[in-house]
C-alpha cells in the first residue's frame, strides 16, 4: 500500500484566498483524521470522519475551516479565506477502527502570507 | 475520559547512552498506548503499542516500552542511543473501538556524539 497520500506538500499562498488540502486514506481504513501541528500549539485534532461521516470536529478552529469526504477514498480540508496565523503543517491520518494505530501521511506545509 | 503527559518536552543524551523517555496517562477503561515517532518533515509513524497483551513491548529500532498499570505509566527506553533517533517523540492513549487517540505534547529526543 503506499500509504496515505496527502497534496500538495507545499502550499504558499496570500491572505484572503481560499487554500485546499486534499487527503487519501489507506484503503479500508474506516476513520479519517485531520490535524494541525505548530511550533506554538503542537498537534491538534480538527476533524475525524467515520465511513465519510463527520463525528467530531470540535477542534476546527472557526467557520473559515470546512472539511469534507465525498467518498472513502478521498477528502479535503478548506481554508476560506485564509490568514496568517493559519500557518502550519497540516496531517492527515488513518486507521482501520477508532482507537487503532494511526497511519499519517507526509503532511502539507501551509504558508498564508 | 483520557489524557496523557509526557515528562520533559527536551530530553538530550549521548550516543551510546540509555534513551529513557517518560509517559504517563489516565483512563477510564483498560486502555491502549502508542509511541509515535516524527523525524524532521515527516509525519509521525508508530514505534509500538500496547493492546492487553503482553506488558513489554517491542518495537522498531531498538525501542521498547513497558505498560505499568500501577504506575499508570508507558515509558519508552532504549539502551544505546544512535545519532539517527534524534527526533520528536509522542506517546498516546485510546479506550479501544470506543473513542479516539488523545497524544501528549511530545518529547523532542537530541543525541549528542
Amino acid at each position: 500500500d503506499a500509504g496515505v497520500i496527502q497534496s500538495p506538500r507545499h502550499e504558499v499562498t496570500e491572505m484572503g484566498q481560499e487554500v485546499t488540502l486534499r487527503c487519501k486514506p489507506i484503503s479500508g481504513h474506516d476513520y479519517l483524521f485531520w490535524y494541525r501541528q505548530t511550533m506554538m500549539r503542537g498537534l491538534e485534532l480538527l476533524i475525524y470522519f467515520n465511513n465519510n461521516v463527520p463525528i467530531d470536529d470540535s477542534g476546527m478552529p472557526e467557520d473559515r475551516f470546512s472539511a469534507k469526504m465525498p467518498n472513502a477514498s478521498f477528502s479535503t480540508l478548506k481554508i476560506q479565506p485564509s490568514e496568517p496565523r493559519d500557518s502550519a503543517v497540516y496531517f492527515c491520518a488513518s486507521s482501520r477502527f477508532i482507537g487503532d494505530e494511526q497511519y499519517f501521511g507526509p503532511g502539507t506545509r501551509l504558508t498564508v502570507t | 475520559a483520557q489524557s496523557v503527559t509526557q515528562l520533559g518536552s527536551h530530553v538530550s543524551v549521548s550516543e551510546g547512552a540509555l534513551v529513557l523517555l517518560r509517559c504517563n496517562y489516565s483512563s477510564s477503561v483498560p486502555p491502549y498506548l502508542f509511541w509515535y515517532v516524527q523525524y524532521p518533515n515527516q509525519g509521525l509513524q508508530l514505534l509500538l503499542k500496547y493492546t492487553s497483551a503482553a506488558t513489554l513491548v517491542k518495537g522498531i529500532n531498538g525501542f521498547e516500552a513497558e505498560f505499568k498499570k500501577s504506575e499508570t505509566s508507558f515509558h519508552l527506553t532504549k539502551p544505546s542511543a544512535h545519532m539517527s533517533d534524534a527526533a520528536e517523540y509522542f506517546c498516546a492513549v485510546s479506550p479501544p473501538n470506543a473513542g479516539k487517540s488523545t497524544f501528549g505534547d511530545g518529547t523532542t529526543l537530541t543525541v549528542k556524539p
